[in-house]
């Protein structure tokens, strides 16, 4: 069973702060994704990375997936309060496995 | 169009009532998943449709039901729930090709009393 540590659990920080949350696994995925969810909304895909050392740049969202393609993190600069959810990372692989997904890092971002 | 539409949006139920969620997307998604989430926890598979047959059923009570009429809609079908099936049902849908991500709708916040 493939597995996915995602931390920290909980962030709380003020506006204007950077943070980094971490996807962690021993497995290897073929994909890693980015989700980001509001309280009482479905999650919201933010990013797809499929090669391993890829970083993709959403404003002030950085996404990168390991070398190894076991792991993965989501760096935002300058949080605002808009940035505040639950962020999602989920393992993907070919064909049509569901993915795994990690228990979520839920942000609040404080004005 | 580019979502995945969940009606109802709010649902209130007795332990014998019987009633059933609706997933629809037009996106030409041959796969289609029902999740349900409790609070602060990740989505959990419930079932998937793989080109509208059920392909994986996670070991999902029988009083959950689901079905596939047709590639654009998703029925959950749900019968003599207990208080703790509480939770938001969430619908997805995937374009094929393992890269892609899912496109998920709002949900069903369910209540059982």
């Amino acid at each position: 069973t493939q597995l996915l540590e995602q931390s920290p659990q909980f962030l709380s920080i003020q506006e204007g702060e950077n943070l980094t949350v971490y996807c962690n696994s021993s497995s290897v995925f073929s994909s890693l994704q980015w989700y980001r969810q509001e309280p009482g909304e479905g999650p919201v895909l933010l990013v797809t990375v499929v090669t391993g050392g890829e970083v993709k740049k959403l404003k002030r969202l950085t996404f990168q997936f390991g070398d190894a393609r076991k792991d993965s993190s989501l760096h935002i600069t300058a949080a605002q309060p808009g940035d505040t959810g639950l962020y999602l990372c989920a393992g993907g692989n070919s064909g049509n496995t569901p993915l795994v997904f990690g228990k979520g890092t839920r942000l609040s971002v404080i004005a | 169009d580019t979502e995945v539409t969940q009606t109802p949006k709010h649902l209130v139920m007795g332990m014998t009532n019987k009633k059933s969620l609706k997933c629809e997307q037009h996106m030409g998604h041959r796969a289609m998943y029902w999740y349900k989430q409790k609070a602060k926890k990740p989505p959990e598979l419930m079932f998937v449709y793989s080109y509208e047959k059920l392909s994986i059923n996670e070991s999902v009570p029988s009083r959950f039901s689901p079905e596939c009429p047709n590639s654009s809609l998703l029925n959950l079908h749900l019968h003599a729930l207990q208080p703790e099936d509480s939770a938001l049902y969430l619908c997805a849908s995937r374009s094929e090709g393992w890269e892609y991500g899912y496109t998920f709708g709002s949900g069903t916040r369910l209540t059982v009393v």
